[in-house]
């Protein structure tokens, strides 16, 4: 069980080029969500969908797409890399759930750890 | 503006004594919280979780404390282990909609 992977797990970018940060997940859960975490700052929420092909924005969205075009996959694409998008970016998938049969906390990924030069 | 709170960003403590992590939250519709655990390099794991229904959660050496009328709740680690020196995150949500998380406070068990 794989559970959430995501690609690549480091990245170097200059300042202005665009990469996509990829998130699979094989749960079958319909919510999933990207976080970024700085030091300090905790984690902050960029973006999440509650399902395909839906989306919306979390607390720090500006900079950063996502869609949504399968239940597995989330990628978020930064068009024109910053410095401030240096940071650690953790996908995650499912949310939490009262009845926890339903077995739908979120569950992160490996993070990916991008520096923008 | 920070919703949730966590305001020791580090707590050092012996092995066998008791851990506590303190979080503050500022929005009332907040109806369920969490903990979770996270070691360098990897994503966090949940760990224990409160529904704002209750004032006490325990799962085995962890137990979560709620008090609504402070807005505050702590995580309890009893007795503390050196396995248990990481990152902890407590997360607040609404209608179990999105998560939003504190700021971590890293926990160090020493022998």
């Amino acid at each position: 069980n794989a559970g959430v992977t995501q690609t690549p797990k480091f990245q170097v970018l200059k300042t202005g080029q665009s990469m996509t940060l990829q998130c699979a997940q094989d749960m079958n859960h319909e919510y999933m969500s990207w976080y970024r975490q700085d030091p300090g700052m905790g984690l902050r929420l960029i973006h999440y969908s509650v399902g395909a092909g839906i989306t919306d924005q979390g607390e720090v969205p500006n900079g950063y797409n996502v869609s949504r075009s399968t239940t597995e996959d989330f990628p978020l694409r930064l068009l024109s890399a910053a410095p401030s998008q240096t940071s650690v970016y953790f996908c995650a998938s499912g949310r939490p759930h009262r009845d926890r049969a339903r077995n739908t906390e979120a569950f992160f990924g490996q993070g990916t750890r991008l520096t923008v030069v | 503006d920070q919703q949730v709170k966590q305001n020791s960003p580090s707590l050092s403590v012996q092995e066998g004594r008791i851990s506590i992590l303190n979080c503050d939250y500022t929005n009332s519709m907040f109806d369920y919280f969490l903990w979770y655990k996270k070691y360098p390099a990897e994503g966090p794991t949940f760990l224990i979780s409160i529904s704002s229904i209750k004032d006490k959660n325990e799962d085995g050496r962890f137990t979560v404390f709620l008090n609504k009328s402070a807005k505050h709740l702590s995580l309890h680690i009893v007795p503390s282990q050196p396995g248990d020196s990481a990152v902890y995150f407590c997360a607040a949500t609404r209608n179990t909609d999105k998560l939003i998380f504190g700021t971590g406070t890293r926990l160090q068990v020493f022998p």
